[in-house]
């Protein structure tokens, strides 16, 4: 299993630009979260979701969308970058159990310039 | 709502030095809380967990925390660190169901020294 995979790890973005950052797991997990992490702050939850067509805000979705067509797949869309989203994004899943571990992606370093 | 608080941003410590790293955690539901380490450049990982029983909960490397209820903490100790746990360690507080999301402390730096 490859667990959570992120792609891009790397991207710089100019102000306004749009992007989706993209997430998949293989693991048949119905939750999948986004999270940024900024230095000093922990990781804030963007946007979660429990299963396939249901997603949900979390503490700091604004200038972010989601979308979950499929179990595996999470993207997160950047529609108008700003410099305060430059962050590190993580993409976790979970399993169904009542608190079952979350699994974290490696993370996409972002830079809006 | 739920709150997490780490009470060092850094700590520093000599390899086979003892180690805590303090968390305290606000929440007026049920408590389900858990410790998540993250290497340079890497994605987070769980240490370990308390979810309920035994107060004390142990990792394979050699890390353990106790759930205080009395104190509201979750501090996590190591008897002799080592290079390798040099690391950002985060503590989190779990939402009850749906979602069950996670609220972060704003992580602690364990620097081992040689």
């Amino acid at each position: 299993n490859a667990g959570v995979t992120q792609t891009p790890k790397f991207r710089i973005l100019k102000i306004g630009q749009s992007m989706t950052l993209q997430c998949t797991q293989d693991m048949n997990h119905n939750y999948m979260y986004w999270y940024r992490q900024d230095p000093g702050m922990g990781l804030k939850l963007i946007y979660y979701s429990v299963g396939a067509g249901i997603t949900d805000k979390g503490e700091v979705p604004n200038g972010y969308n989601v979308s979950r067509s499929t179990t595996e797949d999470f993207p997160l869309r950047l529609e108008l970058a700003a410099p305060s989203q430059t962050s590190v994004y993580f993409c976790a899943s979970r399993d169904s159990g009542a608190y079952d571990e979350q699994f974290f992606g490696p993370g996409t370093r972002l830079t809006v310039l | 709502a739920q709150s997490v608080t780490q009470l060092d941003s850094q700590v520093p410590v000599f390899e086979e030095a003892p180690v805590e790293l303090r968390c305290n955690y606000s929440s007026s539901v049920s408590v389900y809380l858990f410790w998540y380490v993250q290497y340079p450049n890497q994605g987070l990982q769980l240490l370990l967990k308390y979810l309920s029983g035994s107060t004390l909960v142990e990792s394979i490397n050699g890390f353990e925390a106790e759930f205080n209820k009395s104190q509201t903490s979750f501090h996590l100790r190591k008897p002799s660190v080592h290079i390798s746990d040099t690391a950002e360690y985060f503590c989190a507080v779990s939402d009850p169901p749906p979602g069950n999301k996670l609220v972060f402390g704003a992580g602690t730096i364990l620097r081992v020294k040689s």
